[in-house]
């Protein structure tokens, strides 16, 4: 079936520093790719989403590309900040009827 | 323009018991989904409701039912309540169509459940 796998967290960085979040997924076809971020205490926020192979998805400095070919979806930003702190989750739109299937998620942890 | 609004924010209930959350959906997303999220299973999809028919359905037992109404306001419904219900409850709306119109799905704030 499908799913999604994201790197074990949790993840610190000092400000500044370059964030990578990897997320990989199996599925049949071409699902839309997301990438959600949860703050402490809050639901879910769209952060950024790919619908088709090699789309790059980019929003407040993050970015990410839809690869088919190694099926991934990493998170990037050049420059974190202390605000950045939160989990991250991956999430891939499964056939039919707006399902979404998410990674595990990823705590990111930014100290100045 | 508004987002997902759930009610309530925060509630305890004891084992036995049944509770209600309702979900009032983006203006004009006729598509309301419900989502399970506890520390040990993560995030997990409950149902699915379109123009008041669930067309789609998680892998959760029968006590976990929902509903949608005419103006697309959904509820969800837990009888029975056990201690591993406790769980943050995410609703999300997202216009009409399917996952392969590239729709974007919206969450709302959730509702912490706690059982005690």
């Amino acid at each position: 079936g499908n799913s999604v796998t994201q790197m074990e967290g949790p993840v610190t960085l000092s400000e500044e520093a370059f964030l990578t979040i990897n997320c990989t997924y199996t599925a049949t076809g071409y699902p839309s790719l997301f990438w959600y971020v949860q703050y402490p205490g809050e639901g879910l926020q769209l952060l950024l989403k790919a619908t088709k192979a090699d789309d790059k998805g980019s929003n407040k400095g993050f970015e990410a590309t839809y690869r088919k070919e190694t099926t991934s979806f990493h998170l990037e930003k050049g420059s974190v900040q202390v605000s950045d702190s939160a989990v991250y989750f991956c999430a891939l739109l499964s056939g039919g009827y707006n399902k979404l299937i998410f990674g595990a998620g990823t705590r990111l942890a930014v100290h100045p | 323009k508004a987002g997902v609004t759930q009610t309530p924010r925060y509630l305890i209930k004891t084992r036995g018991q049944q509770v209600t959350l309702s979900c009032s959906p983006i203006s004009g997303h006729r598509s309301v989904s419900w989502y399970q999220q506890t520390p040990g299973q993560g995030l997990q999809f409950l149902f699915e409701y379109f123009s008041e028919t669930q067309r789609n359905k998680g892998n959760f037992p029968g006590r976990f039912s929902g509903r949608q109404f005419s103006n697309s306001r959904s509820e969800m419904n837990v009888s029975t309540l056990e201690l591993g219900d406790s769980a943050l409850y995410l609703c999300a709306s997202s216009l009409e169509g399917d996952s392969n119109s590239g729709n974007t799905i919206y969450f709302g704030e959730g509702s912490w459940l706690t059982v005690v």
